[in-house]
């Protein structure tokens, strides 16, 4: 079945730093692919999203390009802040159906 | 326009009791889903509510979950009786459509002791 893995966390960075998280799917057909982010006391929040190969998702300077190819979505940011340390989910849903695939979550702590 | 509202917040159950969350999705989304977190691991899908009827309930772990939404509005989980493993975030969502993505609520924290 369909699936989705993500790096394990935590992830630690200074401020500033350069941020990548991986992500890797399997599916059947053309996937619709998500970033979701869950800041500390929230709910999840949809981050940025691609629909087809090639499609680069941005949002709040995070990007992911949907690469069919090696089927993976990674995460990045060139600069990252205090206020992006969250959990990170990636997600994938696939054509035909509603139902969302979530990885593990990756956590990242942003120092000062 | 308001978001996706869970209640209660937090739940504090012995085993063998019975609990009831409960979710008002977006105005006007006819999908519905529930999902579940349980210590750290994956986002685990319940269900997809199709306005009042179930799409897709495959994820529903038991015969103990039981999830209705009544007039393709607000929806209801109910665990009865609930054990010890079903303690986890349950989150709600709804949507549009699939492509857009979902918008979540803030999910109810679930402890059962």
């Amino acid at each position: 079945g369909d699936s989705v893995t993500q790096m394990e966390g935590p992830v630690t960075l200074s401020e500033e730093a350069f941020l990548t998280i991986n992500c890797t799917y399997t599916a059947t057909g053309y996937p619709s692919l998500f970033w979701y982010v869950q800041y500390p006391g929230e709910g999840l929040q949809l981050l940025l999203k691609a629909t087809k190969a090639d499609d680069k998702g941005s949002n709040k300077g995070f990007e992911a390009t949907y690469r069919k190819e090696t089927t993976s979505f990674h995460l990045e940011k060139g600069s990252v802040q205090v206020s992006d340390s969250a959990v990170y989910f990636c997600a994938l849903t696939n054509t035909g159906g509603f139902k969302t695939i979530f990885g593990a979550g990756t956590r990242l702590f942003v120092k000062a | 326009e308001a978001g996706v509202t869970q209640f209660p917040s937090h739940s504090v159950i012995e085993k063998g009791q019975t609990v009831t969350l409960r979710c008002d999705p977006i105005s006007g989304h006819d999908n519905l889903y529930w999902y579940r977190r349980v210590m750290g691991k994956e986002i685990k899908f319940l269900l997809h509510f199709v306005k009042e009827s179930k799409q897709d309930e495959s994820g529903m772990p038991n015969n103990r979950f039981l999830a209705e939404r009544t007039g393709g509005t607000y929806s209801t989980l109910k665990v009865q009786p609930a054990e010890l493993e079903d303690s986890g975030v349950y989150f709600c969502a709804s949507s549009h459509d699939r492509v857009r993505g979902y918008t979540f609520g803030s999910g109810t924290r679930l402890t059962v002791v």
